[in-house]
């Protein structure tokens, strides 16, 4: 089992729904959770951290969930520009620093 | 603009080469990151520096080198022992080594083995 997995669709959505995608992480003690957007063959950007209570930026809402061991993120009003991949990132320092990220699930927003 | 660069943007190199990857930041981070990413698959570590003249190795270090001699700069090295060198190289950087900081990325170097 991967440390951190996405589904990595691709979602084909039309312009003005509502999407949501969960990455699920296996490492317990895992700290902090990130979400990145990546443009094809462009480096990732950072979308938003998780924080524990949930977190939302605009249309944007990221949560964690530590006992299911998941973090999800909801696009509200998806847009064409929201088309891209998006990865997940999962910290941790038990035992050393550890970053891992997830392979990405790819969203298409259609018109 | 204060950011991370890297340079080239595409490298190509013969089988049994070194070559080395640049990556600068003017951001003023004590932390550096290199990661390669491989079509289909997430971000794999390869180094992190925390501060200057020092760093450890990630997840799959075999057959790279780095080395970290100024804050703004940590360029990685791609030997000939590494087996299989074709992918997309990113550098990133962060405020410090702490699990709750973000990290931020440069624009990456394809480098392609012939």
């Amino acid at each position: 089992r991967k440390e951190v997995e996405q589904d990595p669709g691709p979602f084909n959505v039309p312009e003005g729904a509502t999407v949501a995608f969960n990455c699920t992480y296996s490492n317990s003690a895992s700290q902090s959770f990130f979400w990145y957007r990546q443009d094809c063959r462009k480096e990732p950007k950072l979308l938003m951290s998780v924080y524990s209570s949930g977190n939302e930026d605009g249309r944007f809402t990221a949560q964690l969930n530590r006992a299911s061991q998941y973090i999800s993120l909801l696009i509200r009003d998806s847009k064409l520009s929201d088309s891209a991949t998006y990865l997940c990132a999962v910290n941790t320092n038990t035992g050393g620093f550890k970053t891992i990220f997830g392979a990405g699930t790819r969203l298409f927003v259609k018109a | 603009d204060g950011g991370i660069t890297q340079s080239p943007k595409y490298l190509f190199r013969k089988e049994g080469q070194n070559v080395t990857l640049s990556c600068e930041q003017n951001l003023n981070h004590d932390a550096m990151y290199w990661y390669r990413q491989d079509p289909g698959q997430g971000l794999r570590l390869i180094y992190y520096s925390q501060i200057v003249n020092d760093f450890q190795k990630g997840d799959i270090a075999e057959g790279y080198s780095v080395s970290r001699e100024k804050k703004e700069s940590f360029p990685l090295t791609v030997t000939s022992a590494q087996k299989n060198p074709t992918a997309f190289y990113l550098c990133a950087s962060s405020i410090r080594l702490a699990v709750n900081n973000e990290q931020f990325f440069g624009p990456g170097t394809r480098l392609t083995v012939l």
